[in-house]
């Protein structure tokens, strides 16, 4: 099994673009996130999705746009990059079956820089 | 609001040192606490606390939960540079699957 994983896995955007981060996991798990993390600010949630076609905001949605039209899928989207966009990224997933309930896998992160 | 603290943020100590990271947690309806490890690439999983299990171990590293202070320890004895790495904890509370997280703490391993 691959688990989790992201495309791509490096960007570059100029302020105002647009791009599409994708996460696959192939583990059948009902729940996915995506996560950003900056220095001395920790892992901080966008979005999460609690099942194919279901959504929600995290703690820092704004700028951000995601869909899950696929269960095994989960897309992240910049409609008009920002410099304070520049980030590493991560999806994650989590299953609702037994023990351990709470882990969450993570993919290997991309790393996005908005210029 | 639910938070989730570590100490210290960073540490640097020796081979063969023995190092104590801390997390303390105040989430509403706790259901666990959760410990990772993040080297340059993503987070990985270490262990998992519980109301049913308070105590953890794998080798080199072992964790405790107290429930009643409400804090977490995670403890590496006998360290080797390949334990640098930053140490994550996160909490998990309520029904909705989503974990708090803590800032982390930057652990050094010098030879």
């Amino acid at each position: 099994n691959a688990g989790v994983t992201q495309t791509p896995k490096f960007r570059v955007l100029k302020t105002g673009q647009s791009m599409t981060l994708l996460c696959a996991q192939d583990m059948n798990h009902e729940y996915m996130y995506w996560y950003r993390q900056d220095p001395g600010m920790g892992l901080r949630l966008i979005h999460y999705s609690v099942g194919e076609g279901t959504t929600a905001k995290g703690e820092v949605p704004d700028g951000y746009n995601v869909s899950r039209l696929k269960k095994q899928n989960f897309l992240l989207g910049l409609e008009s990059a920002a410099p304070s966009q520049t980030s590493v990224y991560f999806c994650a997933s989590s299953s609702t079956g037994t023990t351990p309930l709470y882990e969450q896998y993570f993919g290997p992160g991309t790393r996005l820089t908005v210029t | 609001e639910d938070k989730v603290v570590q100490s210290p943020l960073s540490l640097v100590v020796h081979e063969g040192d023995t190092v104590t990271l801390n997390c303390s947690y105040e989430v509403t309806n706790f259901r666990s606490l959760l410990w990772y490890k993040q080297e340059k690439k993503a987070p990985t999983f270490l262990f998992m606390l519980t109301s049913s299990g308070i105590e953890k171990k794998s080798g080199r590293l072992s964790s405790i939960l107290d429930k009643k202070e409400l804090f977490s320890i995670l403890n590496i004895t006998a360290t080797q540079t390949g334990d640098s790495a930053i140490y994550l904890c996160a909490s998990a509370g309520g029904n909705n699957r989503k974990l708090i997280w803590g800032l982390g703490t930057s652990l050094a391993v010098n030879p």
